[in-house]
């Protein structure tokens, strides 16, 4: 088993749709970043959390550390959001690194 | 502009050749990281690198190596004992390495092995 899991792999969507995009992970972690890359393969970094909720324009990332759960939120949803969205941790083991373990990604297709 | 740059986007090389992937940051960063990435897998940690001189093997290092003579620099080699080397290859670069800071992404090298 992963120990971080995205759900669904695959979603598609009608523009301006609300959009939710799930990340489930199994180790103590000290941050969570949700990450965007797009057909090209640049990656982009959406958000990191550690805790509650941010926003950013359209998108809305949250994150539940008891129940080690984290989502990401699209609203009104357009076509140029259609991306792979990753979930990664930076697990807490004590060490100083900020090595990251990285889920398979969510493959979003926006139709007009 | 501040950015990671990866060279070349797109490389082709025979089976038993080394092959050398180019990363360059101008963001300061102290830590670089280089990442595979396989259809329907995470990223996986290859090497990473918190300081010049000095560099780390990752989660699946067998048959790659690295540099890090400059701040601003991290190349990876991609030797003929990598098994199976045809992947995209992701660097990435964050302030320090035991920050929780956001790492930035360079735009890739995709590597085809024929």
């Amino acid at each position: 088993k992963n120990e971080v899991e995205q759900s669904p792999q695959n979603l598609t969507a009608q523009e301006g749709e609300f959009i939710t995009i799930n990340c489930s992970y199994s180790v103590g972690i000290s941050a969570l970043h949700w990450l965007q890359q797009h057909p090209g393969g640049g990656i982009v970094s959406l958000f990191m959390l550690s805790s509650g909720k941010k926003k950013h324009g359209r998108l809305i990332a949250t994150i539940n550390i008891q129940e080690k759960h984290s989502s990401l939120h699209i609203t009104a949803s357009h076509p140029r959001d259609s991306a792979v969205y990753i979930c990664a941790v930076r697990q807490n083991y004590g060490g100083a690194t900020n090595k990251l373990i990285f889920g398979t990604g969510t493959l979003l297709a926006v139709q007009p | 502009d501040g950015g990671i740059t990866q060279s070349p986007k797109y490389l082709f090389r025979k089976e038993g050749q080394n092959v050398t992937l180019s990363c360059e940051q101008n963001l300061n960063h102290d830590a670089m990281y280089w990442y595979r990435q396989d259809p329907g897998q995470g990223l996986r940690l290859i090497y990473y690198s918190q300081i010049v001189n000095d560099f780390q093997k990752g989660d699946i290092a067998e048959g790659y190596s690295v540099s890090r003579e400059k701040k601003e620099s991290f190349p990876l080699t991609v030797t003929s004992a990598q098994k199976n080397p045809t992947a995209f290859y992701l660097c990435a670069s964050s302030d320090w390495l035991g920050s929780t800071d956001t790492q930035y992404f360079g735009p890739g090298t995709r590597l085809t092995v024929l």
